[in-house]
């Protein structure tokens, strides 16, 4: 499978700050997600990034919020804009990989974020 | 509508004995299910999962899950467990639908092996 690399790896900010986080994996692929596993909590999709495409967003997430850029076929990032103390979480993205194992999701190893 | 449950928030067993941990779905059409371990600190790493074919499904590290369409059911069972097992395990389902490549979680088990 692919090697998914998350860059921070944790970060704690300040109330009304941005955090951009980034996602390099070392090959191309279509389909990427990014989801959110809050303290104690399962992962919840927060939006669906295809290059070339704008990033689809489930419900309860909003681009303002969380604004996805995916520039090429190996690399996305994920933006928490004005971040709250509820915005502390660990963010990871994943990719789907429809090889030998077919429609199998692959995860980073997540960035765990704390918002003061 | 795609749900998943895991009944139990914690599963204790003693090392070497069988260990099970337990998922039901919910899922229009055919069912893809998956099976994740989240050691602390670290991602969710794969272990396996059901897409068609035998009912057993084996994965990494002695695990394997057992499909069973009647009751809803995908457990993860290990025939002895180690004390290396111990970890957050979260059972997810997708349908089979084109463009349905959502995953839904349940909300993980923790599983904890004493030695």
């Amino acid at each position: 499978s692919a090697v998914i690399s998350q860059k921070p790896s944790r970060d704690i900010c300040q109330r009304g700050t941005s955090l951009t986080i980034q996602c390099q994996v070392d090959s191309q692929v279509t389909m990427m997600f990014w989801y959110r596993q809050q303290p104690g909590q399962s992962l919840t999709l927060i939006a669906t990034a295809n290059q070339g495409s704008e990033a689809t967003y489930e419900s309860g997430f909003v681009i303002d919020k969380f604004p996805i850029s995916r520039p090429n076929l190996t690399f996305s990032t994920l933006t928490v804009s004005n971040m709250s103390p509820e915005d502390s979480s660990i963010y990871l993205c994943s990719l789907e990989d429809t090889g030998t194992l077919g429609e199998t999701q692959y995860f980073g190893p997540g960035t765990r974020l704390l918002v003061l | 509508a795609q749900s998943v449950a895991q009944p139990e928030d914690q599963v204790n067993v003693a090392e070497g004995n069988p260990l099970t941990v337990k998922c039901t779905y919910s899922v229009s059409g055919n069912p893809y299910l998956f099976w994740y371990v989240q050691y602390p600190n670290r991602g969710l790493q794969f272990l396996l999962k059901y897409i068609t074919g035998d009912n057993l499904v084996k994965g990494s590290y002695g695990f394997e899950a057992e499909f069973n369409k009647s009751q809803t059911s995908f457990h993860l069972k290990k025939p002895s467990a180690l004390v290396s097992d111990s970890a957050l395990y979260f059972c997810a389902v997708r349908a089979d639908q084109t463009g349905a490549n959502n995953l839904f979680f349940g909300t993980g088990t923790r599983l904890t092996v004493i030695p």
